[in-house]
């Protein structure tokens, strides 16, 4: 069984940098797009981006100049960087193999970014 | 503002039916067949309940099902249950330069 697990600062200032990683236990790790997609409070989902094994990514066009996403398949993580951050990334995160008949996602990181 | 339109509530009785509409452009919805639906309860996750328009994962129940007409996707659920009640978002493949785009999210109250 695939479980996700994520962590990083829940708390951020203005123009500081949102750094998140997802660990991969229990399952495989190559061959697939690991995801990242975010939820402003109360609102829909929006996706992020993703990264396979390889490095390959794929951005949100709008979040493009801002996202870094990146990997380390000896431990099996995949991480994202967002800079700098304002009040509207003010999300929760999560990481997840999605979509996919086997869809798997993480508990979620709950990040503020307030002054 | 949500690349995919749909309607930001629905509402049905035990062992009712609801349908939940889905509206993007041909840019999206209607130029592939790459449609899914999460399930989104209160605190937690979301769970992809249809893929590729109309498939389920492994151990959804025959009660949801989706379908597609032109730009518009739908989700049904038949015979709801108190469960159901719960956030539905559906999402789509955009192409290799937006890749993907989410609706805004309906809330299902049964």
């Amino acid at each position: 069984q695939v479980q996700l697990q994520q962590w990083g600062a829940g708390l951020l200032k203005p123009s500081e940098t949102l750094s998140l990683t997802c660990a991969v236990h229990g399952g495989a790790f190559y061959g697939y797009y690991w995801s990242w997609i975010r939820q402003p409070p109360g609102k829909g989902l929006e996706w992020i981006g993703e990264i396979n094994h390889l490095g390959s990514t794929h951005y949100n066009p709008s979040l493009k100049s801002r996202v870094t996403l990146s990997v380390d398949t000896s431990n099996k993580q995949v991480s994202l960087k967002l800079s700098p951050v304002t009040a509207a990334d003010t999300a929760v995160y999560y990481c997840a193999r999605t979509p996919a008949a086997d869809d798997y996602w993480g508990q979620g990181t709950l990040v503020t970014v307030s002054s | 503002q949500s690349a995919l339109t749909q309607p930001p509530s629905a509402s049905g009785s035990p062992g009712q039916s609801v349908t939940i509409s889905c509206t993007g452009t041909s840019s999206d919805v209607g130029g592939y067949n790459y449609v899914s639906w999460y399930q989104q309860h209160p605190g937690k996750a979301p769970k992809l309940i249809i893929y590729e328009v109309s498939k389920r994962p492994s151990g959804v129940p025959d009660r949801f099902s989706g379908s597609k007409s032109g730009n518009t996707a739908s989700l049904t659920v038949s015979g709801l249950q108190a469960e159901d009640e719960a956030d539905y978002h559906c999402s789509s493949y955009a192409g290799s330069k937006n890749f993907y785009v989410f609706g805004g999210g309906t809330m299902v109250t049964v």
